[in-house]
């Protein structure tokens, strides 16, 4: 059965730090991977995703994410954190070929402090 | 582009009553939509999955009569939530999946809080 693992259930970073976001993900079939951010009362803002080819992966906001297949992570990073940053993030995956859903993490708050 | 609205965006009401939620893709076609529930502080729960044109397919122990959903269009799904019970109080969120180009994605609506007294 598919799963996501977000280990940590808040991540407190300052402001201009890097932050790095856990990720872990289990799957029969090839995984599509996904971060979502959550702001309060709202729904979910697609960040980036991966699919195939190179293992680091650039989206929103200046986020990235590294795939690591042996490690069957998903990882989200930041170079430079912003205040404005501060949400609940999710991790998602999708078993393709098996299921086809997309599984949540129990995702990760994320404070940035100035 | 691929933004997904709910209607309301909150909703109170009494014990018994229903409710319906609308989900609409504003500027894609979405020939697969979804429901999510999200409980405090949890993460998401798939609820159904809403194809156009056809009928639900519903997530075990999700009572596919309490929670109806139409998929009437390439842009719009509702979800009525009939009799409705405190138990039923929750943040219901919607996503659609793009008919062509980013298939793979869903894009999330706002969500819709409903409170039942």
């Amino acid at each position: 059965a598919q799963s996501v693992a977000q280990p940590e259930d808040q991540v407190n970073v300052a402001e201009g730090n890097p932050l790095t976001v856990k990720c872990t993900y289990s799957v029969s079939g090839n995984p599509y991977l996904f971060w979502y951010v959550q702001y309060p009362n709202r729904g979910l803002q697609f960040l980036l995703k991966y699919i195939t080819g190179d293992n680091l992966v650039k989206g929103s906001y200046g986020f990235e994410a590294e795939f690591n297949k042996s490690q069957t992570s998903f990882h989200l990073k930041k170079p430079s954190a912003l205040v404005s940053d501060s949400a609940l993030y999710f991790c998602a995956v999708r078993d393709i070929g098996n299921t086809d859903k997309l599984i949540f993490g129990t995702g990760t708050r994320l404070q940035v402090f100035p | 582009g691929a933004v997904v609205s709910q209607h309301p965006s909150w909703v109170i009401c009494k014990s018994g009553t229903s409710v319906k939620i609308e989900c609409r893709s504003l500027d894609f076609q979405a020939t697969t939509m979804f429901w999510y529930r999200q409980f405090p502080k949890q993460s998401l729960m798939l609820m159904a999955t809403s194809n156009e044109g056809s009928k639900a397919t519903y997530e075990q122990g999700v009572e596919k009569d309490k929670f109806l959903i139409n998929h009437a269009s390439l842009t719009l799904s509702t979800l009525t939530v009939t009799s409705a019970h405190p138990e039923d109080s929750s943040f219901y969120i919607c996503s659609a999946e793009p008919a062509s180009g980013a298939t793979d994605t869903q894009y999330f609506g706002p969500g819709t809080r409903l409170t039942v007294l």
